[in-house]
């Protein structure tokens, strides 16, 4: 089946930090989602996109979808202690989605 | 309030026997899918439907079945031909439409074999 390719595994950052994480397939999706978990929790969306090229923000997050369609990156400017928890991108054809294995973020006061 | 309930949120079975995780939305959602997600990993779709009385095989279904009677309702039985049922099961649900349409998500269940 399709894979996705997310870097990096882990994050380890002081608070005020930018981070970026990205995400690289070898199929094309139509959507690229982002999402966040928190321990024992379902996955939150955190910010759609739904044309290559397309660059979206929310708030402190932004992300693009890449021009080829096989790969999105998500930023995250001036981190703050709740950003703590695993970012999952996925990617969608039709309804069904693929998802990265994540990125583990902590972040230090 | 609108949402997705999953239950319950642990579970524990024993080797050899079946075991059914609860998933109901009252957001009027059509399609409803089930994930299983392993440590470390990302999510895995088991099985999804679109309508009621309809349902699909997603990437790894050997070893799990379903029913959509009800529109709100997808229930997952993990029976005792999945090997490795020890997992977080993840509930979702969404509007049903031309491509892709945003999956909303419950809390889990962790299934752990005793």
């Amino acid at each position: 089946g399709q894979q996705l390719n997310q870097s990096p595994q882990s994050m380890f950052i002081q608070e005020g930090e930018d981070v970026s994480m990205n995400c690289t397939s070898s199929s094309i999706f139509n959507t690229w989602l982002w999402y966040k978990q928190d321990p024992g929790e379902g996955p939150v969306l955190l910010i759609a996109l739904y044309k290559a090229g397309e660059l979206t923000s929310n708030g402190r997050l932004t992300a693009q979808f890449g021009i080829t369609r096989k790969d999105s990156f998500l930023n995250i400017s001036a981190s703050i202690p709740s950003d703590v928890g695993i970012y999952f991108c996925a990617g969608a054809s039709g309804s069904r989605l693929t998802f990265g294995e994540g990125t583990q973020l902590t972040v230090n006061p | 309030d609108g949402g997705i309930t999953q239950s319950p949120k642990y579970l524990f079975r024993k080797e050899g026997q079946n075991v059914t995780l609860s998933c109901e939305q009252n957001l009027n959602h059509d399609a409803m899918y089930w994930y299983r997600q392993d440590p470390g990993q990302g999510l895995r779709l088991i099985y999804y439907s679109q309508i009621v009385n309809d349902f699909q095989k997603g990437d790894i279904a050997e070893g799990y079945s379903v029913s959509r009677e009800k529109k709100e309702s997808f229930p997952l039985t993990v029976t005792s031909a999945q090997k490795n049922p020890t997992a977080f099961y993840l509930c979702a649900s969404s509007i049903r439409g031309q491509g892709y349409k945003p999956q909303h998500f419950g809390d889990g269940t962790r299934l752990s074999i005793l």
